[in-house]
């Protein structure tokens, strides 16, 4: 089975903070996708990186960085926190692009900044 | 801009029961529809995923359609349990190499005994 963890479950972090939120995955996937979610807006994808030190912006990429050193590790920064980065990030990776290719999410970090 | 339409927000529903999720979309060109389900503050789990050649495709008691000429879909639940209630979302790829995905903004199912 794939798995995808991400480093917390719960986090709370004050404003301005540097925040950095981990994602590891075990099945060797090329692509790894970081999104948020949020209440009526359903997830948009924040970043995305298909190979290591690879990243591509996604449809919402203000106030967030990414870094893929590793190939099974995709992580989330977030420079200097704000109330309005309050939300659930899900990280999610794929082998492929293919049409049958499934993606797998992680079971998501619910991130409070105050 | 592409989109993805669900209906209805939320359902209710009685145990035992079955239900039909729709899902519209305007995403093109098309690859493929997926569906998968989200419990309350978890990451979303695949329940099935169909390409434009395909139009049904079954996982248990769920049974995804799809009529590509429509550009709609719906998520049948048969005999429903109290642990499906769950948010459930539908994805349309844009074209087979994408890394995109639009995702719906799902249906909130509460499964009541």
């Amino acid at each position: 089975d794939v798995k995808v963890t991400q480093s917390s479950r719960y986090l709370v972090k004050r404003t301005g903070e540097k925040v950095f939120l981990e994602c590891v995955q075990d099945m060797d996937h090329e692509n790894m996708f970081w999104y948020r979610q949020d209440p009526g807006l359903g997830l948009r994808l924040i970043y995305f990186s298909y190979d290591v030190k690879m990243k591509e912006k996604g449809d919402i990429p203000e106030g967030y960085s990414v870094s893929r050193e590793k190939k099974e590790r995709f992580s989330l920064i977030l420079e200097s926190a704000s109330t309005n980065q309050t939300s659930m990030y899900l990280c999610a990776s794929r082998r492929g692009t293919g049409e049958s290719y499934e993606q797998y999410f992680g079971p998501g970090t619910r991130l409070t900044v105050t | 801009k592409n989109q993805v339409e669900q209906s209805p927000q939320s359902l209710i529903i009685l145990e035992g029961k079955n239900c039909t999720l729709q899902c519209n979309y305007t995403v093109s060109p098309f690859s493929n529809l997926r569906w998968y389900k989200q419990d309350t503050g978890r990451g979303p789990v695949s329940l099935t995923i169909m390409t434009f050649s395909e139009n049904t495709k079954s996982n248990g008691r769920y049974t995804a359609t799809l009529d590509a000429d429509t550009k709609q879909s719906s998520l049948h639940i048969t005999a429903s349990q109290l642990s499906d209630s769950a948010s459930y979302i539908c994805v349309v790829s844009a074209r087979a190499g994408s890394y995109q995905l639009t995702f719906g903004k799902g249906t909130k199912l509460s499964v009541i005994p």
